[in-house]
């Protein structure tokens, strides 16, 4: 079966640091995406993934190691206004998305 | 760029009957549109998967009578919840994605903003 893992719930601290993995396992792969979803609001793309390495986009990078089946999404100097869920989802052969559950992020002044 | 509408975005109605929610690709023409359902502190549902000029392919345990995809043109797909029931209460979110070749979109879904609907 297909399956997306990452962590329920995380905590840090407002100016830190967090690095927040996702594993998978599904039949093919076209890309990984990473989605950012704030309480009542629909998701917003962050970042796509489809080769090996780390991507950055200002605060927020992404990593992919495809041989491992894995990924993190990594946010430094974190602001309150980052805490959200974090969406992890991959691309399989049929260009279908399979959706992790989500990691809740909950930011501490 | 990539922006998707959704309308309306608050729907309450009274048991029975029908609502209709109206996706739009704003910028960019979407060959491929998703509707998602969201519960309270749960994950994205995927519900259907619907291609402009065909008939949408829905998951399992999503009926088709009840809910009613129509992606008539490249920028615009519409669901319709048709005699919503109170359990039907829910986030609606639609997302799309858009021709192959534009390798910015080609892969991304992009997100409307969702309708919540409450069913009295």
């Amino acid at each position: 079966g297909q399956n997306i893992d990452q962590p329920t719930e995380m905590t840090a601290t407002e100016g830190a640091i967090v690095q927040i993995n996702c594993t998978y396992q599904t039949s093919g792969f076209n890309g990984l995406f990473w989605y950012q979803q704030h309480a009542g609001e629909a998701p917003t793309f962050l970042s796509y993934n489809v080769l090996d390495g780390l991507e950055e986009k200002g605060r927020f990078s992404s990593f992919l190691s495809r041989s491992k089946g894995y990924s993190y999404l990594l946010l430094k100097e974190l602001q309150m206004k980052d805490s959200a869920s974090y969406l992890c989802a991959v691309m399989d052969s049929n260009y279908q998305l399979i959706w992790g559950a989500g990691t809740k992020l909950i930011i501490k002044p | 760029g990539a922006v998707v509408s959704q309308h309306p975005s608050w729907v309450i109605c009274k048991s029975g009957t029908s609502v209709k929610i109206e996706c739009r690709s704003l910028d960019f023409q979407a060959t491929t549109m998703f509707w998602y359902r969201q519960f309270p502190k749960q994950s994205l549902m995927l519900m259907a998967t619907s291609n402009e000029g065909s008939k949408a392919t829905y998951e399992q345990g999503v009926e088709k009578d009840k809910f009613l995809i129509n992606h008539a043109s490249l920028t615009l797909s519409t669901l319709t919840v048709t005699s919503a029931h109170p359990e039907d209460s829910s986030f609606y979110i639609c997302s799309a994605r858009g021709l192959a070749g534009a390798m910015d979109l080609s892969e991304t879904q992009y997100f409307g903003p969702g309708t919540r609907l409450l069913v009295l």
